[in-house]
């Protein structure tokens, strides 16, 4: 078990521009969550796969973010022209999951996110 | 909508002593996870402790417990001989039991300081 592992640990990049963030679940884990997290507050969830199907997409995900998880392994978060409010620690999670039973969820030491 | 509510931001305990995190939370579901997880500085979320809502007993791990009260939706954290490695923020969380609710909404978290 290497655990959750995201990349990069940190991106600074100036407004308006894209970025695309990497996470990498526990390998036997079939349900991959993303979360948001502003500085002082809880972390927001913003999607949920399950496999390669993406499953729950929160409101916060605005149509400037997409999130994809091909071949149920390995998922990116992308954030197209990024603003100011978009700054945050994005969460990755992984969970070992079947119908309604669900172990706990694992999290990566997350990306934080800086918009200059 | 689900809700988690934690009022301290803030909780200072002395070593070696017991310290209490409160949490209560909003649902009209009867069945239910809530849990506990740490987050230290720069580090990554970590599980506490975990309780599921159809059981009465409280869940313990070590010197960790909690008091479940269904019927006032409390679910706060007992630290019992607490050590300096507990200081981190400490956020509560529910998660519905059914295929739709596999995410963790979480509280706006408790910064538990540890004094030598």
């Amino acid at each position: 078990d290497t655990g959750v592992s995201q990349n990069p640990r940190h991106k600074i990049t100036k407004r308006g521009q894209n970025v695309t963030f990497r996470c990498d679940p526990i390998s036997e884990h079939n349900r991959l969550y993303w979360y948001r997290q502003t500085l002082g507050q809880g972390p927001e969830f913003l999607t949920y796969f399950q496999n390669e199907a993406q499953l729950e997409k929160s409101r916060l995900l605005s149509d400037r973010f997409s999130a994809e998880r091909p071949k149920g392994s390995f998922s990116t978060l992308e954030i197209q022209r990024t603003e100011q409010g978009d700054s945050a620690m994005y969460l990755c999670a992984s969970s070992l999951g079947s119908g309604v039973s669900n172990q706990p969820q694992h999290f990566g030491d997350g990306t934080r996110l800086s918009i200059l | 909508a689900q809700t988690v509510t934690q009022s301290q931001p803030e909780m200072s305990v002395q070593e070696a002593e017991t310290v209490t995190l409160s949490c209560t939370y909003d649902t009209s579901e009867s069945d239910y996870y809530l849990f506990w997880y740490k987050q230290p500085p720069s580090r990554q979320m970590i599980l506490v402790i975990r309780q599921e809502a159809y059981k009465q007993q409280n869940a313990t791990e070590n010197r960790f417990s909690v008091n479940f009260q269904k019927a006032a939706k409390s679910f706060s954290l007992k630290i019992s001989d607490s050590q300096l490695g507990d200081a981190a923020m400490y956020f509560c969380a529910y998660r519905r039991v059914d295929n739709a609710g596999n995410m963790l909404t979480f509280g706006g978290g408790t910064r538990l300081m540890v004094k030598p």
